[in-house]
């Protein structure tokens, strides 16, 4: 079945430290791939996100993410994470073929400790 | 620029009161429309989504309804509220290729 895997529910990093959030995918084919943030009670906002060509990606606020078809996977990271970075992140796919559905990961919650 | 409005932000209704929330987006034509939910402890799941005027899609079989009686208004509907119904909602939208989602700020309801 398709789906989207964060094996993560929390996270919890020193702030200066770096940070990876894994995100695995299950798809015949190489689904579209986006990264969103939510602060506590707000809506989701865009990261960054992978389309097509080079497999790292710069998003905003510092993070990157990296595609690797071998491993079906789309890692966050950031090398020094700040405070205001607490939040929950969400992995999603569209898959390819117009289906116009984003599919989200159950997301992982990160707390960064003083 | 595009902007999307939903409301209320929060909510409080007694089991079997009926629900109807609203999401409006201005600045672009023809957006694709989604609600998704946020279970406590649980990540996103997509209720419906809608490519244009009357064309709804359930991904779930629930106690609500989606309508969009206008290009760019979302409603999501229920007759009767379950506690079961309590969580985080939000309405997102994309252009026509629907690889851009932009969301709302949700709607807390507590159903007690």
């Amino acid at each position: 079945a398709q789906s989207v895997t964060q094996p993560d529910i929390h996270i919890t990093v020193s702030e200066g430290a770096s940070l990876e959030l894994r995100c695995n995918y299950s798809y015949g084919a190489t689904p579209y791939l986006f990264w969103y943030v939510q602060s506590p009670g707000q809506g989701l906002q865009l990261l960054l996100k992978y389309f097509s060509g080079d497999t790292l990606v710069q998003g905003i606020k510092g993070f990157e993410a990296e595609f690797k078809r071998s491993q079906s996977s789309f890692n966050l990271r950031k090398p020094s994470v700040h405070w205001s970075d607490a939040a929950e992140y969400f992995c999603a796919v569209v898959p390819s073929g117009g289906t116009y559905k984003y599919i989200f990961g159950t997301g992982t919650r990160l707390k960064v400790l003083a | 620029s595009q902007t999307i409005h939903q409301w209320p932000a929060t909510l409080v209704q007694p089991v079997g009161s009926p629900l109807s929330l609203e999401c409006t987006v201005e600045g672009t034509s023809n957006p694709n429309l989604y609600w998704y939910r946020q279970a406590a402890g649980r990540g996103l799941q997509l209720l419906f989504y809608s490519v244009g005027i009357g064309q709804i899609s359930s991904e779930v079989p629930q106690n609500l309804s989606a309508s969009r009686p206008q290009d760019r208004q979302f409603i999501l509907s229920s007759k009767k509220l379950l506690l079961s119904d309590s969580g985080f909602y939000l309405c997102a939208w994309s252009a026509g290729d629907g690889l851009l989602a932009f969301f709302g700020q949700g709607t807390r309801l507590t159903v007690v």
